[in-house]
């Protein structure tokens, strides 16, 4: 089944612990992103990649690191959280970033930042 | 600076009758919008999309009309289903593509039986 797995769907934490957010697509897709969903906020971009080892700044980058060693991961890293970075997370990947792509999104991450 | 705007963040509408969900841009250099739908504890799913060159897209029961010089679109289901319940994000984009998608903040659609 076409499919982009995001591990864990629930986590709580503490401030400045480090975490990983991991993202799997298994459609050898090149496109990837990241957003984060906040209440009167919609979806906001964090961070993309094109392709392996080709990664850019979204809308609201900063606190986040990626990395795209292998083309079908995407993880998303909080080096040091902190409770602002408290939301839901989508992974989302795409054949390519061409703009008639449609986007397939994985299930969601909530985070919870104490 | 919200670009894509949906003001409506809720919206109550009867089995059977026609859901109408709006959204509005400001940055004339969109030219493609696309409208995904998102249950409960699920990622968002792709509905249905338009280019800037056309005025009308239609899917089954979904039809979204896209007026530039308003810069609106919107999205109609018709007739709507208790299925149909979900929240509604607008998205647009710049023909750069995905990595310059913009989503609106969502409209939370509720059919009742």
């Amino acid at each position: 089944e076409a499919q982009v797995t995001q591990n864990p769907r629930y986590l709580i934490t503490v401030t400045g612990k480090k975490l990983t957010v991991t993202c799997s697509q298994n459609m050898n897709h090149e496109y990837m992103s990241w957003y984060r969903q906040d209440p009167g906020l919609g979806l906001r971009q964090i961070y993309y990649s094109m392709n392996v080892e080709v990664t850019d700044k979204g809308d609201v980058p900063e606190g986040y690191k990626v990395s795209r060693k292998e083309k079908r991961n995407f993880p998303l890293i909080l080096e040091s959280p902190s409770p602002n970075q408290t939301s839901l997370y989508f992974c989302a990947s795409s054949l390519s970033n061409r703009n008639n792509e449609k986007l397939f999104f994985g299930s969601g991450t909530q985070l919870s930042v104490l | 600076d919200q670009q894509v705007k949906q003001n409506s963040p809720s919206l109550s509408v009867q089995e059977g009758r026609i859901s109408i969900l709006n959204c509005d841009y400001t940055n004339s250099m969109f030219d493609y919008f696309l409208w995904y739908k998102k249950y409960p504890a699920e990622g968002p799913t792709f509905l249905i999309s338009i280019s800037s060159i056309k005025d009308k897209n239609e899917d089954g029961r979904f039809t979204v009309f896209l007026n530039k010089s308003a810069k609106h679109l919107s999205l109609h289901i018709v007739p709507s289903q208790p299925g149909d319940s979900a929240v509604y994000f607008c998205a647009a984009s710049e023909s750069f593509g995905n990595e310059k998608l913009t989503f609106g903040t969502g409209t939370r659609l509720t059919i009742i039986p």
